[in-house]
């Protein structure tokens, strides 16, 4: 089945640092990815979707200069938290479709991020 | 827009009682509904889908029916093991609004011994 990997797993950090989160796909190439967020015992959070070759799109209330996308090649987006603070800690979901496919997300396994 | 309504938990069961978790959507479009099973620390891993009106979704023994007359995609096992404990997600994703998911707030549920 279809693959997808986050990169780090677990990520401390200090605030006013930034982190890069790689979410790649290991066997398939997707044009879309999507990002989420997802807090202590609550549900996921759509921020964004990446789009492989042009702007990510994002969800209300998201700020595009906090939370920086890039969607480099069919394989891989990278989520950037820019001067990251404490209440940024959350855990970070990535996901993809196979292409033609949109019904069926393929989640990574997540990043928690724990600022400082 | 798009929402899915879930059961409130946490849900607390003994080994081999039968599960259901009752779920409930909204969308404008036609949308694919899903259940994902979240354990704790990783990330979601799909247990089930289902594509379109009175199709059912079937994995490791949970079953649930597309049902568009009462919009709704009830999960339900008819004998749960300890194994089964975790969190789990009903959500929808709506082709006409680019494959986008929509979750439920999930149900925490605990399978005691």
């Amino acid at each position: 089945g279809a693959v997808v990997s986050q990169h780090p797993s677990r990520v401390i950090c200090k605030s006013g640092t930034s982190v890069k989160i790689e979410c790649r796909s290991l066997d398939f190439q997707a044009t879309t990815m999507f990002w989420y967020r997802q807090f202590p015992k609550q549900s996921l959070m759509l921020m964004a979707t990446s789009n492989e070759g042009s702007k990510a799109t994002y969800e209300q209330g998201v700020e595009k200069d906090k939370f920086l996308i890039n969607h480099a090649s069919l394989t891989l987006s990278t989520l950037t938290v820019t001067s990251a603070h404490p209440e940024d800690s959350s855990f970070y979901i990535c996901s993809a479709p196979l292409a033609g496919e949109f019904e069926t997300q393929y989640f990574g396994p997540g990043t928690r991020l724990l600022v400082l | 827009g798009d929402s899915v309504t879930q059961m409130e938990g946490p849900v607390t069961l003994s080994e081999e009682a039968f599960l259901t978790i009752n779920c409930t959507y909204t969308a404008t479009g036609y949308p694919s509904l899903f259940w994902y099973v979240q354990y704790p620390g990783e990330g979601l891993q799909l247990l089930l889908k289902a594509t379109k009106a009175d199709d059912k979704g079937s994995n490791k023994g949970f079953e649930a029916t597309y049902r568009k007359e009462t919009t709704s995609f009830h999960l339900e096992k008819g004998s749960v093991q300890v194994s089964d404990s975790a969190v789990y997600f009903c959500a929808l994703s709506d082709r006409d609004n680019a494959g986008k998911s929509t979750f439920g707030d999930g149900t925490t549920l605990t399978v005691k011994p």
